[in-house]
């Protein structure tokens, strides 16, 4: 079945220092991606989305980088700063009538100052 | 403008009983889906409304129900609660197209079932 997934559920950076959080998906029909933040007693909040004809798009301070080949994705954070401390979540859509997002278990980010 | 809006935030039922959740979507969203949020499985799709008609649907069992209402609100219940119900429930809304404006989530309503 499809499933997306992180590789590493937490992450402990400097102030300052560029951040890489990685996701891995297996449903080959995915078409959309999202990044999501979520702050402790939020709802997720949209961060940056990329579509499967680009493999790489930019935001400000962010970046997320498609490889369909090896079905990865990752969101780059540069000059992290501490209210970027949250949770990422990864999420795909297989697009067509399919409405759903399917999300990752999350990476814990946590900026030290 | 104003975001997605989830009431109550905060609901304790005992096992047994039944709850609704509301959402009210942004203005001229007409598409409403509903998440399960659990430590343990995550952020799970429960289902997804437009136009007061249901278009996808979870695994979940049918004590989870939902509508949508003409003015696009939506409602969502849980009968017969199970002390595994206890979970964040988050409302995200988007256009007709969610690849157009993405998914917009409010702030959830969190059950804690008793």
């Amino acid at each position: 079945g499809e499933s997306v997934g992180l590789h590493l559920p937490t992450l402990s950076v400097q102030e300052g220092d560029n951040s890489i959080i990685n996701c891995a998906y297996s449903n080959s029909a995915s078409d959309y991606f999202i990044w999501y933040k979520q702050e402790s007693g939020k709802g997720p909040q949209f961060i940056i989305d990329i579509r499967s004809n680009m493999d790489k798009r930019q935001g400000q301070r962010v970046t997320v980088l498609l490889n369909k080949t090896v079905k990865h994705l990752s969101l780059q954070i540069a000059a992290t700063q501490p209210g970027d401390s949250a949770v990422y979540f990864c999420a795909e859509n297989s697009g067509g009538s399919n409405y759903k997002l399917t999300f990752g278990k999350g990476t814990l980010l946590t900026v030290n100052p | 403008k104003a975001g997605v809006t989830q009431t109550p935030r905060y609901l304790i039922k005992t096992r047994g009983q039944q709850v609704t959740l509301s959402c009210s979507p942004i203005s001229g969203h007409r598409s409403v889906s509903w998440y399960q949020q659990t430590p343990g499985q995550g952020l799970q799709f429960l289902f997804e409304y437009f136009s007061e008609t249901q278009r996808n649907k979870g695994n979940f069992p049918g004590r989870f129900s939902g509508r949508q209402f003409s003015n696009s609100r939506s409602e969502m219940n849980v009968s017969t609660l199970e002390l595994g119900d206890s979970a964040l429930y988050l409302c995200a809304s988007s256009s007709v197209d969610p690849r157009t404006t993405g998914y917009t989530f409010g702030s959830g309503t969190r059950l804690t079932v008793v």
